[in-house]
């Protein structure tokens, strides 16, 4: 069976610092995989998609990046954190007309 | 013209009530629609597959307008444990899904 993880689940970063979350699938191949922000209290946000190694497509402007080093990884990253990254970050993964959603990273930017 | 739009809500609703949903769609191909549920401060999961047909599964029934590009999620008989985010999904090609920002609601005793 096809699973999801994603790490870490909670994170507090000071401002300035960089970011790494990382995202792996298992049981499946040649996944679509998707990161996502959700805001407190907001919708979801897709800041990042990806349907193969190295393809990433940025949705937004922002202080964030995205690699698929490998078919089943897909990390996200930043070099310098801002206040406003503070949010849950999910990451999705999607290889037929359902998408299956990773626990979160609840990130906090002090 | 967002390519998933919800209304966020949030809708307050008593015990008992129904509400609907709607969701609309920019692209006319998309073959595949969804209702996602997310509690709080969770993962979204699953709640069900829209057909073109409409369908339904207990209090909740999913339908689907291609002409007019939205599709719409009605709970019936509301109970305190479906309060979450509903999120509607849309498969735009292949696998390629966009998710709309999620409607809240909220159903009170």
């Amino acid at each position: 069976s096809q699973t999801i993880h994603q790490w870490p689940a909670t994170l507090v970063q000071p401002v300035g610092s960089p970011l790494s979350l990382e995202c792996t699938v298992e049981g499946t191949s040649n996944p679509n995989l998707y990161w996502y922000r959700q805001a407190a209290g907001r919708g979801l946000q897709l800041l990042f998609y990806s349907v193969g190694i190295g393809q990433i497509s940025s949705e937004v402007p922002q202080n964030l990046s995205a690699s698929r080093p490998q078919d089943r990884q897909f990390i996200l990253s930043s070099k310098k954190l801002l206040l406003s990254d503070s949010g849950f970050y999910l990451c999705a993964w999607s290889s037929g007309p359902e998408a299956f959603f990773g626990q979160g990273t609840r990130l906090t930017v002090v | 013209r967002k390519e998933v739009e919800q209304d966020p809500g949030p809708f307050n609703v008593p015990e008992g009530a129904t509400v609907a949903f709607n969701c609309t769609y920019s692209n006319s191909a998309s073959q595949s629609f969804f209702w996602y549920r997310q509690d709080c401060r969770k993962e979204p999961k699953l709640l069900m597959s829209v057909y073109s047909s409409g369908n339904e599964d207990g209090r909740f029934t999913a339908q689907l307008n291609r002409a007019s590009q939205y599709i719409s999620l009605l709970i019936r008989d509301s109970k305190l444990s479906d309060s979450a985010t509903y999120l509607c999904v849309v498969n735009f090609a292949g696998n390629d899904m966009r998710f709309g920002a999620g409607t809240r609601l909220t159903v009170k005793p």
